[in-house]
């Protein structure tokens, strides 16, 4: 079975410019959750999504946001960047009962 | 309040020997579920081990083992041999309700784990 992911790996971008960000699950699995990870603040949740529906929130701007299509593919999009929003974004598919597998994620740079 | 603490940004442990990654956490919701994964510096998170707060014994995978003390609200991670493959960070996450309608982790800082030969 191929795991999840996620492309693009590597991301250069420049402050203002808008960013996609895509995560292919685990065949079968329906749970996309996208976490941002900086040396600053850690790992931190974005959001769920289950079923092409947002299930769950965290605590950032609306210049985040997402979708999940009808085969479980998901984007990220990431509007008017700001160098703050340099990290590694990570994707986790999930099934049912509780294992999540994680992407290899793609680092964005922000200059 | 954190709700998950990870006490130990570094470990360093010998080829071989065993070592013990400590973990606590905190939440009020009765069903719960504790996960540990590891991330290489490559960056990918690998599912290492888990434990659901309903579950009577401790989980075990391979060479991991989660002692997991309800009463204390800790969730340590032990690495039995370890490996030079074994050097990583190792995060510590929780997710809080029923598996199935809730995916959201919340992650401790991790400990950085160097296995030295």
């Amino acid at each position: 079975k191929a795991g999840v992911t996620q492309t693009p790996r590597y991301l250069i971008k420049t402050r203002g410019q808008q960013v996609t960000l895509s995560c292919s699950p685990i065949s079968g699995h329906r749970s996309v959750s996208w976490y941002q990870q900086t040396p600053g603040q850690g790992l931190q949740f974005l959001f769920e999504y289950f079923s092409e529906t947002q299930r769950n929130k965290g605590n950032f701007p609306g210049r985040f946001s997402g979708r999940q299509f009808s085969n479980s593919r998901s984007e990220m999009n990431v509007s008017t960047l700001e160098l703050g929003d340099s990290a590694l974004y990570l994707c986790a598919s999930g099934a049912e009962g509780y294992e999540q597998y994680f992407g290899p994620g793609t680092r964005l740079t922000v200059t | 309040a954190q709700k998950i603490t990870q006490t130990q940004p570094g470990m360093f442990v010998q080829e071989k020997e065993a070592v013990t990654l400590d973990c606590t956490y905190d939440t009020s919701d009765p069903s719960y579920g504790l996960f540990w994964y590891k991330q290489p510096s490559s960056g990918e998170m690998i599912f290492l081990i888990y434990q659901g707060s309903y579950d009577q014994q401790n989980a075990t995978e391979g060479r991991y083992s989660l002692n997991f003390q309800k009463a204390r609200k800790s969730a340590n991670l032990v690495i039995s041999a370890s490996q030079l493959g074994d050097s990583a960070m190792y995060f510590c996450a929780m997710r809080e309700g029923g598996g199935g309608s809730n995916y959201k982790l919340t992650f401790g800082k991790g400990t950085l784990l160097t296995v030295n030969p």
